[in-house]
């Protein structure tokens, strides 16, 4: 029974370019939630999103990020233009999306940006 | 500003003593409350939640305690290992289906033996 699953776990980027990471929910759980940390500090809440649909994305700064979760496949979330500063833990969570809680994290993407 | 906070960013304890991480919350309205461990280079992984009806829930080695009137949450660790050395988050929402978590910055236990 798989876990949330992430990849890349590690991703090295150039100023400029693109990352794309991507995150597939637990067998079962609808709901995806995507998060950043960066060092020494907590999970800061980006985006939430249903399959299809982005429910709740007042986390997500409005210029360069986007994410998405289509009908088939994992959720992704892209960083156009990537810069120093994205250079962070990127996690993904899953959950049934009913009242029992059951948010689990996957093991995060770790962005570097040179 | 943070949502949810905690009260000491560190925590040394002797390795059989029992551990206890605080986090203050500061949304009235929360109702669901989830203590997360995370160890270095890993995902945050569930150690115990707890909702708002309640006070007080019990897992293995672990307590969680609510005090809604101060908004206050514990985790409780008792005989700590080793193994618990990590950073500790409590995170909250409302009860409500599918509302994201918000967490606090976090607590690093050290266990010496």
């Amino acid at each position: 029974n798989a876990g949330v699953m992430q990849n890349p776990r590690h991703l090295v980027r150039r100023r400029g370019q693109e990352a794309r990471l991507r995150c597939s929910p637990m067998k079962g759980h609808s709901h995806v939630y995507w998060y950043r940390q960066l060092p020494e500090e907590g999970l800061k809440f980006m985006v939430y999103l249903q399959k299809e649909n982005i429910i709740d994305e007042s986390g997500m700064p409005k210029e360069r990020f986007s994410a998405e979760f289509p009908k088939e496949g994992p959720s992704i979330l892209r960083i156009q233009q990537v810069v120093r500063g994205d250079s962070a833990a990127y996690f993904c969570a899953s959950s049934p999306g009913d009242r029992s809680g059951g948010y689990t994290f996957g093991s995060g993407t770790r962005l570097t940006v040179v | 500003g943070e949502s949810v906070g905690l009260h000491l960013p560190t925590l040394s304890v002797q390795e059989g003593d029992n551990s206890i991480i605080n986090c203050a919350y500061s949304n009235s309205a929360s109702d669901y409350f989830i203590w997360y461990k995370q160890e270095s280079g890993k995902g945050p992984q569930f150690i115990i939640d707890i909702r708002s009806n309640m006070d007080k829930r019990q897992g293995q080695r672990v307590t969680v305690l609510l005090n809604k009137t101060v908004k206050h949450l514990s985790l409780q660790i008792a005989a700590t290992q080793p193994g618990d050395s990590a950073v500790y988050f409590c995170a909250e929402n409302l009860d409500q289906a599918g509302t994201a978590l918000i967490f606090g910055k976090g607590t690093t236990l050290s266990v010496s033996s």
